[in-house]
């Protein structure tokens, strides 16, 4: 399967735990975006990673999320000290990153639900 | 604050008709648009994407960008019950993000 991969598919966390959210773009990819969506609301972007880059993180809540992309292996959502505003769908998408090319594949999601 | 809107639908179609979605947008400098599909409870399907004025076909799937207006709409022949789902519009407004409306809930009636 050459599609964007994401894991955990579900998670559940307690409230103040950390969540750890994994994404593999798709094969010949190098660019990783990350979206929420909140239950019966739109996706919303929240950060734009190339290999060992944060390119845009405008969308990203200012305290306890953080994410990367190093070198080696996927793309990491963190979400530190989780509170049930947190729980939603995690969507991961990827592109080529080529000039003029600027579709973007959406992985399976991770559905956290925080008690 | 760049938008993109849609109608919430819900939108009923019987089957064999044409499905028409329509989307605005704020940012007449937009250059890249998209309609994603989304069945419930899973992730967004990319089905068109259209980057200069006019139409653009793909199979059932007729996407109609006029930048002049800044409407993007997305047409669908021959309805199946299959394309019952939320159509998502999609624009990149800068920096490569897409920014989405909320959605038509569209309904294909047998």
């Amino acid at each position: 399967n050459a599609g964007v991969m994401q894991n955990p598919r579900h998670l559940v966390r307690r409230r103040g735990q950390e969540a750890r959210l994994r994404c593999s773009p798709m094969k010949g990819h190098s660019h990783v975006y990350w979206y929420r969506q909140l239950p019966e609301e739109g996706l919303k972007f929240m950060v734009y990673l190339q290999k060992e880059n944060i390119i845009d993180e405008s969308g990203m809540p200012k305290e306890r999320f953080s994410a990367e992309f190093p070198k080696e292996g996927p793309s990491i959502l963190r979400i530190q000290q989780v509170v049930r505003g947190d729980s939603a769908a995690y969507f991961c998408a990827s592109s080529p990153g080529q000039a003029g090319v600027h579709e973007q594949y959406f992985g399976p999601g991770t559905r956290l639900t925080v008690t | 604050q760049k938008e993109v809107e849609q109608n919430s639908g819900p939108l009923s179609v019987p089957e064999g008709a044409i499905a028409s979605l329509n989307c605005t947008y704020s940012d007449r400098g937009s250059q890249s648009f998209f309609w994603y599909r989304q069945y419930s409870g899973k992730s967004p399907e990319l089905i068109m994407s259209i980057y200069s004025n006019g139409d653009k076909e793909d199979g059932r799937f007729t996407a109609q960008l006029n930048k002049a207006s800044q409407y993007v709409s997305l047409l669908i022949r021959d309805s199946q019950p299959s394309d019952s789902a939320t159509y998502l519009c999609a624009v990149i407004f800068g920096n490569e993000k897409l920014t989405f409306g909320t959605g038509t809930r569209l309904t294909i009636i047998p």
